[in-house]
């Protein structure tokens, strides 16, 4: 089974408006960290934002907010007022307490397109 | 602001070839990772690495990968004997704490691996 899903190979999304790409997780853990990832053309990863699970509040960077729905095992990224610079490839992961935190698991990534 | 370095950005390799990619982790990180990402498909952990050991690896990283820290700056991963299907894009991380919940990885600029 998939332990990180990202149902939208790619999304559009024109300039200055919001975006949610969306993510879902399976794990039995108690204890496991979520993550947002953005990939542009040139190949660097850069990490974007952060939920832990036991987390009560949604997560926000700038930009960028985390919709967290515990009970449904999602972890949706929120992007308000896009930009141009926002197109990319963008990855949700996932690391587990039980395996002390060394190994991230990621989804297949959504392409994002911004449009002027 | 430091980061990880990874040399070279792209190393072309023949079939059957000894291959050894180099990364030079942020100086105080103790935590050590390899990812590769085939092209146009999501990022897959191969291994982390602390204290020199091996403290992870996936199925991926079987007899033909080994990672070795040969000094107190770089990490290695190197390639025994170089197949096809391992044309990718590795990239190297580190972290400064075990990475159970928020503390983050740094990932190097990644180097392209082409087998032909």
């Amino acid at each position: 089974a998939q332990k990180i899903t990202q149902t939208q190979p790619g999304m559009f999304v024109q300039e200055k408006e919001a975006v949610t790409l969306d993510c879902t997780y399976d794990t039995s853990d108690q204890s496991y960290g979520l993550f947002w990832y953005k990939q542009p053309s040139s190949g660097e990863m850069i990490f974007l934002i952060y939920q832990g699970s036991y987390d009560e509040q949604n997560a926000t960077e700038g930009r960028y907010s985390l919709n967290f729905q515990k009970a449904r095992k999602s972890a949706n990224l929120v992007i308000s007022a896009s930009q141009l610079g926002d197109s990319a490839m963008y990855f949700c992961a996932m690391r587990e307490g039980n395996t002390g935190g060394f190994k991230t698991i990621f989804g297949a990534g959504t392409r994002l397109f911004v449009k002027a | 602001e430091p980061e990880v370095t990874q040399t070279p950005s792209h190393q072309v390799t023949q079939m059957g070839q000894e291959v050894i990619l180099r990364c030079v982790p942020i100086s105080n990180h103790l935590y050590f990772y390899w990812y590769r990402q085939i092209l146009g498909q999501k990022v897959e952990f191969l291994v982390s690495f602390y204290n020199n050991e091996i403290s992870e690896k996936s199925e991926i990283f079987d007899d033909q990968f080994s990672v070795e820290r040969p000094d107190g700056s770089n990490f290695t991963l190197k390639i025994r004997s170089t197949k096809l299907e391992d044309s990718a894009m590795y990239f190297c991380a580190s972290s400064e704490r075990l990475l159970v919940l928020s503390y983050e990885q740094y990932f190097g600029p990644g180097t392209r691996l082409t087998v032909t």
